[in-house]
Parts: structure tokens; sequence; C-alpha cells
């Protein structure tokens, strides 16, 4: 069955880095795109971007564009999404989830568990 | 970027009951539209795409509709499980966008 499985929750310093992995299962890695989604305590859905995991190309959104930077290994069919420069309105969980598609039409068809990131002095 | 957005924010239902959630896009996506249901503590769960199809496993009492720039989402006989936040989404361009939420609660 597939699975999505991120890992833990992170507990990060203002100015500081995280990087956040998402491990595949149960499918073809190389074969679907990973999005990454964030939602803030108490709030809605945000996009964050999206990796093509056979070629490594990456979209962003205009927020996150410059401070983001998703990446992939292949041999381990894990995704990677690491956040720089982190402010306490980071502090979100942080999912991934697998899209599903064609084109750049994209649905998010299994998510990952979610991890918390909290930012804090 | 396209801004969707949600109504009603809140929705007081009795189970058994059948209601109607709304989302508009501020310009046309099509049928690029997704449902999502997130209950506490959980990652959102694919309920519809392509703004009337069922994502594998979802009960027949979820339904959905429209195109171009409304949207409905129809749930019949309201279960206790599905007291929960839905969210809908568009994924016509990038960036896809989410709407707030329409959260169900129990009257």
């Amino acid at each position: 069955q597939v699975q999505l499985v991120q890992s833990g929750a992170e507990v990060k310093k203002p100015g500081a880095s995280v990087k956040v992995s998402c491990k595949a299962s149960g499918y073809t890695f190389t074969n679907y795109y990973i999005h990454w989604v964030r939602q803030a305590p108490g709030q809605g859905l945000e996009c964050i971007g999206m990796s093509n995991p056979s070629s490594g190309d990456t979209m962003y959104t205009q927020n996150f564009q410059g401070r983001v930077t998703l990446t992939r290994d292949t041999s381990t069919s894990t995704a990677y999404m690491e956040l720089r420069s982190l402010r306490s309105d980071d502090t979100a969980v942080y999912f991934c989830a697998r899209g599903q598609g064609f084109g750049y039409n994209y649905y998010f068809d299994y998510w990952g568990q979610g991890t918390t990131v909290a930012v804090s002095s | 970027e396209i801004v969707m957005t949600q109504s009603p924010a809140t929705l007081s239902v009795s189970p058994g009951e059948r209601v109607t959630l709304s989302c508009r896009a501020t310009q046309t996506i099509y049928s690029n539209l997704a449902w999502y249901q997130q209950r506490p503590g959980q990652a959102p769960r694919l309920l519809m795409f392509s703004a009337s199809t069922r994502a594998s496993g979802i009960p027949a009492r979820f339904s959905g509709s429209g195109s171009g720039t409304e949207f409905t989402l129809t749930i019949s006989g309201l279960q206790s499980e599905d007291f929960a936040i839905y969210y809908c989404q568009h994924y016509n361009n990038w960036p896809y966008t989410f709407g707030q939420g329409t959260k169900l609660e129990i009257k």
C-alpha cells in the first residue's frame, strides 16, 4: 500500500534551518510528483512547492521562493524539504503529499502524517 | 494567484442531515478542483477530484459538482465520522491554493 512516512518533530531557533524527510513506499517513487503543504496552528493549508522525483525539477510558491529547497534521493525513495532562515511564523505542521494527475494538474491522493516544526527562541 | 473562498466557515448540523458546502474560485479552474477532509490531529484525506469524482474508498454519501468557478460538496446522511473540516483546492495552474475550510460541527 502507498505510504509516505515523514521525519519526526523539530524544534528550531529563529534563523536556523530545518530539513524534513518524506519516505515513500508502495509505489514507484519516480513516477509521481511530491508536494509539500504546511498548516500553521489552527489555520488552513498552504502549498509550499512540488518536486519531480524523476528529473529533480522543482516549483515553489512565491511565499517560499528563495528560502526553501526541495530535493530527493531516488536510491531511498525519499523526498526532502529544507526551509532556511526560520521565523516564529514558520511554526506549523509540514505535510508531504503525492501528486496524482498529469501535465501540471495534480491533486494530492496520499499524504504523509505531518511533521511539526516549532520555531522559538 | 487564484483565491478560493469557501462558505460557510462553520456549519452546525445533526447526524443524518444533508449538507452542502460551497467553494468559489476567482477565475475559471474548469473542473480542476479537489475536496479534502481533515479530522483533528490528522493529515487531510482526499475525498473528490475533478470536481465530481470520488476518490478510492470514499462512501457514496459524498458527492461533488460544479465547474468553472462555482463548486459544491454535498454529504447526505451525515455520520459521526463526517464531523471535520473540509477544504477545497484548485490545481488548475501553479500555484495551487486551498480555501480556508468549512468546519462541520455537531448541533
